[in-house]
């Protein structure tokens, strides 16, 4: 089964809008970190903002926050104040356990900012 | 900020071949990671290594797969012999020691295409 799901393949949204990507994680772990990256046009990975299991208040980067619902197992990305240059895959990432092991990735959803 | 580099960004070879691919890391991280994309598609784990070793690899990793980190030099992804199957984008991360909560950073990937 896979570890973590992202539902939305792919979003539009005008410019200087607000935009929340879903993203689902599945672990037994008791301590989990969760990582939120994206994929530019050209390729680039670029990590975003980092949600640590253990705590209770939304991690926030700028104009990147989190909304993490860790009952439903849900880890929310929403960037405000959208602009052209957020158009990029974005990728939800799971790491199980405290350790600098693997790191698992949902499939990713596009998303278009538009003018 | 910190970069990893890879070396190079695209590589063709015929089936059969040997094929090196080159990761400089960030100068201070210690945990390395290769990671498989196809087509833009989900990043695929391969393998992580610390301190010489292999510490996790996936069922991707096949036999004719190898890692290593001479001193001071690259980390290198090695595939003898390659196979069609083996193009994709191979991407490299590292981490920082201490604990889960570090996020790899990623290489802009190399593009292996193999005829």
């Amino acid at each position: 089964a896979q570890k973590v799901t992202q539902t939305q393949t792919s979003i539009s949204v005008v410019e200087k809008t607000t935009v929340t990507m879903d993203c689902v994680y599945e672990t037994r772990d008791s301590s989990y970190f969760l990582f939120w990256y994206k994929q530019t046009a050209s390729g680039e990975i670029v990590f975003l903002i980092r949600q640590d299991s253990y705590k209770k208040e939304n991690a926030t980067v700028g104009h990147y926050s989190l909304n993490f619902q860790k009952p439903k197992s849900s880890i929310g990305l929403i960037i405000t104040a959208t602009q052209i240059e957020d158009s990029a895959v974005y990728f939800c990432a799971m790491r199980e356990g405290d350790s600098n092991n693997r790191i698992f990735f949902g499939d990713g959803t596009q998303l278009v900012v538009k003018p | 900020g910190p970069k990893v580099l890879q070396i190079p960004s695209h590589q063709i070879i015929d089936m059969g071949q040997m094929v090196t691919l080159n990761c400089d890391p960030v100068s201070n991280h210690l945990y390395f990671y290769w990671y498989k994309q196809i087509l833009g598609q989900q990043m695929e784990f391969l393998v992580n290594f610390y301190n010489g070793k292999v510490m996790e690899k996936s069922k991707l990793f096949k036999d004719q797969f190898s890692v290593e980190r001479p001193d001071g030099s690259y980390f290198t992804l090695k595939i003898q012999p390659t196979a069609l199957e083996d193009s994709a984008v191979y991407f490299c991360a590292s981490s920082l020691a201490g604990g889960g909560n570090q996020a790899p950073l990623f290489g802009e990937g190399t593009r292996l295409s193999v005829l």
